[in-house]
């Protein structure tokens, strides 16, 4: 079965990096785009982003560009997701999502990894 | 960026009840339109994709329409596991963008 495993929890300070991994199994990894999306606490759903595992081409949201980087490990079929400059503003709960090969939806996501940034 | 707005942001409905959740995208969006259901402290789920499509496995009370700019969600016989917030998202052009979610619960 298609499960994506985040890695876990971890709190940040204002300024510095975070990064989240997503690890993918019961499918193959390089045939499905896969996505970020964050959420922060009590608000809705905001995507950043999203990666060819096959290609490694990205696209991001403009209000990402430049501080975010997403990238692919095929060999351990893991997805990664930086976001640099960390503020408060970016304490949210991160979560990778998978998209299907007719590009209609998630329709696997990550269990989410929560990033808390204060000083 | 395509604008999505949803109403009501919130309804308090019976069991059994019909549930509709409204979407409108700011430009027309064809049936490039998904719905998912977000249960407290976890993932969403997707539900409904290509504006009417049922996801497998989705209870059939569930249903989408709609086509263009504008988009019904359905809830046929509302039950109590269908407590969640609802969220419309586009995919017709990047960015992805999400609707800002309608919270159902029971009254």
């Amino acid at each position: 079965q298609v499960q994506l495993v985040q890695s876990g929890a971890e709190m940040k300070k204002p300024g510095a990096s975070v990064k989240v991994s997503c690890k993918a199994s019961g499918y193959t990894f390089t045939g499905n785009f896969l996505h970020w999306v964050r959420q922060a606490p009590g608000l809705g759903l905001e995507w950043m982003g999203r990666i060819n595992p096959h290609s490694g081409g990205t696209d991001y949201a403009p209000k990402f560009q430049g501080r975010v980087t997403m990238t692919t490990d095929s060999s351990i079929s893991t997805a990664f997701m930086e976001l640099r400059s960390l503020t408060t503003d970016d304490t949210a709960v991160y979560y990778c999502a998978r998209e299907p090969v007719i590009a209609a939806g998630l329709d696997y996501w990550g269990q989410g990894t929560l990033v808390p940034v204060s000083s | 960026d395509i604008k999505m707005t949803q109403s009501p942001s919130s309804l308090s409905a019976s069991v059994g009840d019909r549930v509709t959740i409204t979407c409108q995208a700011s430009q027309d969006i064809s049936y490039y339109l998904n719905w998912y259901q977000q249960k407290p402290g976890k993932a969403p789920k997707l539900l409904i994709y290509d504006a009417s499509n049922s996801e497998t496995g989705v209870p059939s009370r569930f249903s989408g329409s709609g086509s263009g700019t504008d988009f019904t969600f359905t809830i046929s016989g509302l039950q109590p596991e269908d407590i969640a917030t609802y969220y419309c998202q586009q995919y017709d052009i990047l960015p992805i963008t999400f609707g800002p979610g309608t919270k159902v619960d029971i009254k």
